[in-house]
C-alpha cells in the first residue's frame, strides 16, 4: 500500500499568513494526488485534483504542486474559512490511501 | 442535483454486523464508482473500498477483506456497505462518496457505534 505522510500534523496560523503543507508518498504516484479540506463537523471537500488542478470553486489563494513522491499545498493570505483539516489522497494505486491530515488552527 | 443520502445511525455489539445504505440521485447511477470512507472520532479518513455498478466490480481494502461486502441495487440507485464481526475500533462515521473531479459528492455520513 502507498503510505502518505503529511507534515506538519498541525499548525497554528493567523489570518493573512502563508502556509504550506507537505505530503510525501512511500513510492512514486506520478501526479495522482488529490487534496481535501474538511471543516470541523462537515464532510470533506475536494480542493485539488491531479496534484495541481484547483477545482472551479476553490479560491486562487490556494495552490498545489508536486509529482512522484513529494507534494505541497500552499495557502496564501489565509482566511477565516480556511481553518480546517487538510488531507492528501493518492489515486495511483489501490487501495486508495489518505494522509494523516494537517489541522490548521488559529494562533 | 447529485445527492447521496445515507441511512441513520446504528448501534451494535462487538461481533455483530451492520448494513449501511446510500441512496443516490441526480446522475446516471451506472456511470460512476462509489467509495466507502470512514472516520473515527478525531481521526483521519480511511478508505474501505469501492463499487463500480457499471462494470459490476468491487474492490476492498485488504484490511477489511473477509468481513466487508459492498453491494448495490441499480433499480433504486442505492449502494450498501455491510461490515461483519464488528470490533470496538470500527466505531466511526461511514461515508459513501463519489470521488470525482471537478466535483466530489459525499453522503452525510452514518455513525456506527460498536460497544458492549
Amino acid at each position: 500500500d502507498v503510505q502518505l505522510t503529511q507534515s506538519p500534523s498541525s499548525l497554528s496560523a493567523s489570518v493573512g499568513d502563508r502556509i504550506t503543507i507537505t505530503c510525501r508518498a512511500s513510492q512514486p504516484v506520478s501526479f495522482f494526488v488529490n487534496w481535501y479540506q474538511q471543516i470541523s463537523g462537515r464532510v470533506p471537500r475536494l480542493l485539488v485534483s491531479s496534484a495541481s488542478k484547483l477545482q472551479a470553486d476553490v479560491p486562487s489563494r490556494f495552490s498545489a504542486g508536486g509529482s512522484g513522491t513529494d507534494f505541497t499545498l500552499t495557502i496564501n493570505n489565509l482566511q477565516p474559512e480556511d481553518f480546517a483539516t487538510y488531507y492528501c489522497q493518492q489515486s495511483y494505486s489501490q487501495p486508495l490511501t489518505f494522509g494523516g491530515g494537517t489541522k490548521v488552527d488559529v494562533k | 442535483q447529485v445527492q447521496l443520502v445515507q441511512s441513520g445511525a446504528e448501534a451494535r455489539e462487538p461481533g455483530a454486523s451492520v448494513k449501511v445504505s446510500c441512496k443516490t440521485s441526480g446522475y446516471t447511477f451506472n456511470s460512476f464508482d462509489l467509495n466507502w470512507v470512514r472516520q473515527a472520532a478525531g481521526q483521519g479518513l480511511e478508505w474501505l473500498g469501492w463499487v463500480s455498478p457499471g462494470s459490476g466490480n468491487t474492490v476492498y481494502a485488504q484490511k477489511f477483506q473477509g468481513r466487508v461486502a459492498m453491494t448495490w441495487d441499480t433499480s433504486t440507485g442505492t449502494v450498501y456497505l455491510e461490515l461483519h464481526s464488528l470490533k470496538i475500533e470500527d466505531t466511526a462515521v461511514y461515508y459513501c462518496a463519489r470521488l470525482t473531479s471537478p466535483r466530489d459528492y459525499w453522503g452525510q455520513g452514518t455513525l456506527v457505534t460498536v460497544s458492549s
